[in-house]
């Protein structure tokens, strides 16, 4: 089942610029976690944000979480070409994670 | 650094084979997981395993089994191939089942099934 959905599907930027995705789920969640997967490539996880977390940081990468609406947000920062990927969100229900169609984000030279 | 490896990253069977796609992880985890992803619906939990031979159903078991005979792999089997599962199937490992555990994916494999 696809709880998480992201939004936009795609996205292109400028190297430099930054990158904001959304993540909209269905029902509640402990935690929502997220990953990045390059071209062809298996997911690698980014971050985990836990349900009484409003942000969380990591390195250019700032996650915000809003259960009231039960969104999440993914902001890259100063984005470089390296960045180019997609991104998924999951969010785990009981014993499993559930991953949305992902966003893509293609950073341009 | 946890490795997942996966046997084939390209694959292609004729349809009514029986296929086998496996899986290795090196850091003695409990959990592994088999996914596929397709454009525009994300990934799919097939199946996924706790323990050694053991295994439970996921979103989309139809046409698939599964095997996990030593911890540390975890076997995908196609019983007889057909064009709808060409797609890309992912592996991942995890040392627990709770939600806050994170997932080591496989680079995957790209199945084609003519």
């Amino acid at each position: 089942s696809q709880q998480g959905e992201e939004d936009p599907q795609a996205l292109s930027i400028q190297e430099g610029e930054n990158a904001t995705m959304n993540c909209s789920y269905k029902t509640s969640i402990n935690n929502l976690q997220w990953y990045r997967q390059n071209s062809g490539r298996g997911l690698v996880h980014l971050i985990l944000i836990r349900s009484n977390e409003r942000e969380k940081h990591s390195g250019r990468l700032r996650v915000t979480l809003d259960t009231s609406k039960k969104s999440s947000s993914l902001l890259i920062t100063a984005s470089r070409a390296a960045d180019t990927a997609s991104y998924f969100c999951a969010t785990g229900d009981d014993y499993k994670l559930s991953f949305g169609a992902g966003t893509t984000v293609t950073v341009r030279a | 650094d946890v490795k997942v490896t996966q046997s084939s990253r390209y694959l292609v069977k004729r349809t009514g084979e029986k296929v086998f796609l496996e899986c290795v992880q090196d850091m003695d985890h409990e959990n592994m997981f088999w996914y596929r992803q397709d454009p525009g619906l994300g990934l799919r939990l097939i199946y996924f395993s706790y323990d050694v031979k053991m295994k439970e159903k996921g979103d989309i078991p139809e046409g698939y089994s599964v095997s996990r005979e030593k911890k540390e792999r975890f076997s995908l089997i196609l019983e007889s191939a057909s064009t709808n599962q060409t797609s890309m199937y992912l592996c991942a490992s995890s040392q627990g089942l709770a939600v806050t555990d994170t997932q080591y994916f496989g680079p995957g494999t790209r199945l084609t099934v003519l």
